[in-house]
């Protein structure tokens, strides 16, 4: 089992719609959850991080922390086109620095 | 204010050459991590620096790759002969003083072709 999954997609909606990613992970030390938005051929760009348990809003993106059910998920509101990308999860904790990164949820609105 | 930068943005090298790839952190960062990509996979941690100093390289091949982080100019991932499972891209990130990783901000990338 990977310490992080992510389903890799495709995940095809409507422009409007609203989004729902989400990865599990396994280790009970993590502490901080980053979302990563990578469009085709960038580089990661950190969308939101949250610590510990909760939800953190940032306009039309929303995540969600469940510590408890080791889950965690990003929200997109009125998804637009250019919302088109890939999303990883990534967390850390426990003492290190260096996040484990799920695999990515390639994302498409189409008009 | 820029972004962290890498250099150069493709590279290809014959089996046997060396790669050498640059990554200057945004002002104000002191801590540079590299990290591998590889098609239908997620990043892969590699090695996590300081200046002049490798904090953990626990997710660095054994051979042939080796990275710094000098007190003066851009931090380097050197592979020295490069085999063609090489090919990925390679991402650099820097953090502040604090080092903390949900405050990592990525570079665009070096895309290594290994032919």
């Amino acid at each position: 089992q990977k310490e992080v999954e992510q389903d890799p997609g495709p995940l095809s909606v409507p422009e409007g719609a609203i989004v729902s990613l989400n990865c599990t992970y396994s280790n009970s030390a993590f502490q901080y959850f980053m979302w990563y938005r990578q469009y085709s051929r960038k580089g990661p760009e950190l969308l939101m991080y949250t610590y510990s348990s909760g939800n953190k809003e940032d306009g039309r993106f929303t995540a969600q922390v469940d510590k408890s059910s080791k889950y965690i998920s990003l929200f997109i509101r009125d998804s637009q086109p250019s919302d088109s990308a890939t999303y990883l999860c990534a967390m850390s904790g426990g003492g290190s620095y260096i996040p484990t990164f799920g695999r990515g949820t390639s994302l498409i609105v189409h008009p | 204010n820029a972004g962290v930068m890498q250099n150069p943005r493709h590279l290809v090298r014959r089996r046997g050459q060396e790669a050498r790839l640059r990554c200057s952190p945004m002002k104000g960062h002191s801590h540079v991590y590299w990290y591998r990509q590889l098609p239908e996979e997620g990043l892969k941690f590699m090695v996590y620096l300081q200046k002049e100093n490798i904090i953990d390289e626990s997710g660095m091949p054994k051979e042939r790759f080796s990275a710094e982080f000098p007190k003066e100019g851009p931090s380097i991932l050197r592979i020295q002969q490069v085999v063609r499972g090489d090919s990925a891209a390679y991402f650099c990130a820097s953090s502040p003083a604090t080092g903390r990783s949900e405050t990592q901000y990525f570079g665009p990338g070096t895309r290594l072709l290994v032919l």
